[in-house]
C-alpha cells in the first residue's frame, strides 16, 4: 500500500511554545490529507481537510489559529499546535487518500505539552 | 452526519472466530471501512465494502447491508497479535472523508 510518513513520532514541549508536525506521502501524491486527534481510548476526531495550494478546512471547534494547516505541495502537508498548553496533550494523526477510496494513515505523533 | 455504533470491548479465545458488529445511520452511504489500530499506533486498513454481501481477505472478512446500515468485521483463527481496536468508519455520499465510530477494543487471551 501507499506510505504515509509522519515526524515526529513523539515530542514533549512547554507550555506556550509551538511545535509543527509533518506529514509526507512518499510514493503519491495527495491534493488532500487529513489531521485527526484522538485521546485515550477515544475515537479518531477530524480536525480539519488540509488541501494542497488551498487554505485548510477546519471542523467546528477546532481553532483555526491554534492549530495552523499548511499543504504547501503535494506530498507534504504541517500541522503547526500554536502556544501548545497541556491540554492539547494528545495523539494527532495524518492520513492521505490516494484515489478517493482509500486513506493511509502516518505514524502519529504523541504530543505532550507539560 | 452519521451516527455509528459498535461494542466497546470484547473478549475472545486464541484461535476462535469473533464477529464486531458496526450500525450506522447516514443520509447517503458511500463506503464503510474497518481499520485496525494498536495502542499508541496510527490505524491501518483492513477493508472496504461499497456493495452489499461479504469480503474475504485472509483471516479477516467484511460484511455489509446497506438496507440494514449494518457491517461486520469477522476474524478467524484469532491470534494474540489481533489484540487492537477495530474501527468502523463510514462514508457519506458526496464527501470522501470518513467518519470514525469510538472503535472496538478486542482483548485475545490464551
Amino acid at each position: 500500500g501507499a506510505v504515509v510518513s509522519q515526524h515526529p513520532s513523539r515530542v514533549i514541549c512547554k507550555s506556550g511554545t509551538s511545535v509543527k508536525i509533518e506529514c509526507r506521502s512518499l510514493d503519491f501524491q495527495a491534493t488532500t490529507m487529513f489531521w485527526y486527534r484522538q485521546f485515550p481510548k477515544k475515537s479518531l476526531m477530524l480536525m480539519a481537510t488540509s488541501n494542497e495550494g488551498s487554505k485548510a478546512t477546519y471542523e467546528q471547534g477546532v481553532e483555526k489559529d491554534k492549530f495552523l494547516i499548511n499543504h504547501a505541495s503535494l506530498t507534504l502537508s504541517t500541522l503547526t499546535v500554536t502556544s501548545a498548553h497541556p491540554e492539547d496533550s494528545s495523539f494527532y494523526i495524518c492520513s492521505a487518500l490516494t484515489d478517493n477510496t482509500e486513506a493511509f494513515f502516518g505514524q502519529g505523533t504523541r504530543l505532550t505539552v507539560v | 452526519g452519521q451516527n455509528i455504533d459498535q461494542p466497546t470491548e470484547m473478549t475472545a479465545t486464541e484461535g476462535a472466530i469473533v464477529q464486531i458488529n458496526c450500525t450506522y445511520q447516514t443520509s447517503g452511504f458511500n463506503g464503510l471501512f474497518w481499520y485496525q489500530q494498536h495502542a499508541g499506533e496510527a490505524p491501518t486498513f483492513l477493508s472496504y465494502n461499497v456493495l452489499d454481501g461479504l469480503e474475504e481477505k485472509g483471516r479477516f472478512s467484511s460484511f455489509l447491508s446497506r438496507s440494514k446500515g449494518y457491517s461486520y468485521l469477522l476474524l478467524k483463527e484469532l491470534q494474540m497479535k489481533d489484540s487492537a481496536s477495530y474501527l468502523c468508519a463510514v462514508r457519506e455520499r458526496g464527501s470522501y472523508i470518513p467518519t470514525f465510530g469510538r472503535g472496538t477494543s478486542l482483548i485475545v487471551h490464551p
